[in-house]
């Protein structure tokens, strides 16, 4: 059974960092892109980032691009997301999902989500 | 605003077809699959239909998927209760080398 199990949502200050983590089971993670969607409260989906199995390749959504960083640990079978230089805007719920076969919008998998507040 | 234009909202009394149209461009739609998905409320979306029309598993056949040019649809047949949902397009952007989602139909069961 494919499982995600999102972690490290918080609230932070603007300005400040926050590392989200997904650890992945059920599936080979080594051969699976894997991305992030997020969604503000009250709103819709927004694909932020993605990467692929091996982590060579990369992508972000405008809005994220040059603060944000995804990466992945295939010993560990986890995706990480790392935030820097958090505004009010990137309040949202962060899923991670694993793409089907290429990077976005393919999600057959997502997690439960994990909380991220961005607020003084 | 998203690249991609949905409906806010669609409505449909119980056995009735409904339809919720995705509107883009030929950076998008017009040269890349189509997805949909389904999200109830409290929960993470769901993969309904991937690449234009196919269904994944476990997903009952009243859910169908069509693309035309830049213009995708889905289409709901027998519409039931449980299908009270917010519905969500989405397809790679090769201008914007990105995911986009559409803005989202919420959809009603009268």
């Amino acid at each position: 059974e494919v499982q995600l199990l999102e972690s490290g949502g918080d609230l932070v200050q603007p300005g400040g960092s926050l590392r989200l983590s997904c650890a992945a089971s059920g599936f080979t993670f080594s051969s699976n892109a894997m991305s992030w969607v997020r969604q503000a409260p009250g709103k819709g989906l927004e694909w932020v980032s993605g990467t692929s199995g091996s982590g060579g390749s990369t992508y972000y959504a405008d809005s994220v691009k040059g603060r944000f960083t995804i990466s992945r640990d295939n010993s560990k079978n986890t995706l990480y997301l790392q935030m820097n230089s958090l505004r009010a805007e990137d309040t949202a719920v962060y899923y991670c999902a694993k793409d089907m076969y290429n990077i976005g919008p393919d999600f057959e998998y997502w997690g439960q989500g994990t909380l991220v507040t961005v607020s003084s | 605003q998203s690249v991609l234009t949905q409906p806010p909202s669609a409505s449909g009394i119980p056995g009735q077809r409904v339809t919720i149209s995705c509107s883009g461009s030929s950076s998008n739609i017009g040269s890349n699959y189509v997805y949909w998905y389904q999200q109830l409320p409290g929960t993470a979306p769901k993969l309904l239909i991937y690449r234009n029309n196919q269904r994944p598993s476990g997903v009952p056949d009243r859910f169908s998927g069509s693309k035309s040019g830049t213009s995708a649809s889905l289409a709901i047949s027998g519409l039931r209760s449980e299908d009270e949902a917010d519905y969500y397009c989405a397809v790679w952007d090769d201008s914007l080398s990105g995911a986009v989602f559409g803005g989202g139909t919420q959809l009603t069961v009268l």
